[in-house]
């Protein structure tokens, strides 16, 4: 158990529907990452924050995802319209600040789309 | 986008022996980091190495990093049949706007027979 938890652990929803996965990081981690993993692939960077501020997303990050991490705490990832293409396991990872580069991550949560 | 391959993408070995894993990548980087992963969970950091680093070793661990041909491998020594998982090379990028943000491989899957 690395510190980081992540709600649900699993989801499985219909094609259409919304669905919202939740990151609590470690309390003083002010560096939170959310990749992405599909079967027999690596994790794919999708987006970060540092507190409250997202400075970066990646391309992956379609206009039917939203993250958010108001008060630079808890982190959500916000998949609307889902569709089948997105299943995976969708991982959350924080850090320190910078100049410790070690990011801990959290046990994933696994959507399936039907 | 994954950032280069991993060398076998499938190992298996007996209890005992040593098992060595490679990965390459393709652009500058900052540290290279490993990462382990048991079936269906979240990723554990092993170790990192630095890019002005060649060599680390913890406890069974020994990586060693050649920027100029940007290569890795991942030794393991003496295996256990806890051993069995995934390992990852992860690259953290150069420059100011990285974010620290990790660039995964596809993974390499050890298999350690007791």
């Amino acid at each position: 158990d690395t510190g980081v938890s992540q709600d649900p652990r699993h989801k499985i929803t219909k094609r259409g529907q919304n669905v919202t996965f939740r990151c609590d990081p470690i309390s003083e981690h002010n560096r939170l990452y959310w990749y992405r993993q599909t079967l027999g692939q690596g994790p794919e960077f999708l987006t970060y924050f540092q507190n409250e501020a997202q400075l970066e997303k990646s391309r992956l990050l379609s206009d039917r995802f939203s993250a958010e991490r108001p008060k630079g705490s808890f982190s959500t990832l916000e998949i609307q319209r889902t569709e089948q293409g997105d299943s995976a396991m969708y991982l959350c990872a924080t850090a320190t600040p910078v100049g410790k580069e070690t990011q801990y991550f959290g046990p994933g949560t696994r959507l399936l789309v039907l | 986008s994954q950032q280069g391959e991993e060398d076998p993408q499938a190992l298996s070995i007996q209890e005992g022996e040593n098992a060595t894993m490679n990965c390459s990548y393709k652009t500058s980087i900052n540290n290279l980091q490993w990462y382990r992963q048991n079936s269906g969970r979240g990723l554990v950091h092993l170790i990192l190495i630095r890019s002005n680093e060649r060599e680390k070793h913890s406890g069974r661990l020994r990586v060693t990093l050649d920027t100029s041909k940007k290569s890795s491998s991942l030794l393991i020594t003496a295996s256990r049949a806890a051993d069995t998982a995934s390992y990852f090379c992860a690259t953290g990028g150069a420059g100011g706007t990285s974010y620290g943000k990790l660039t995964f491989g596809q993974g390499t899957i050890l298999t350690v027979h007791p």
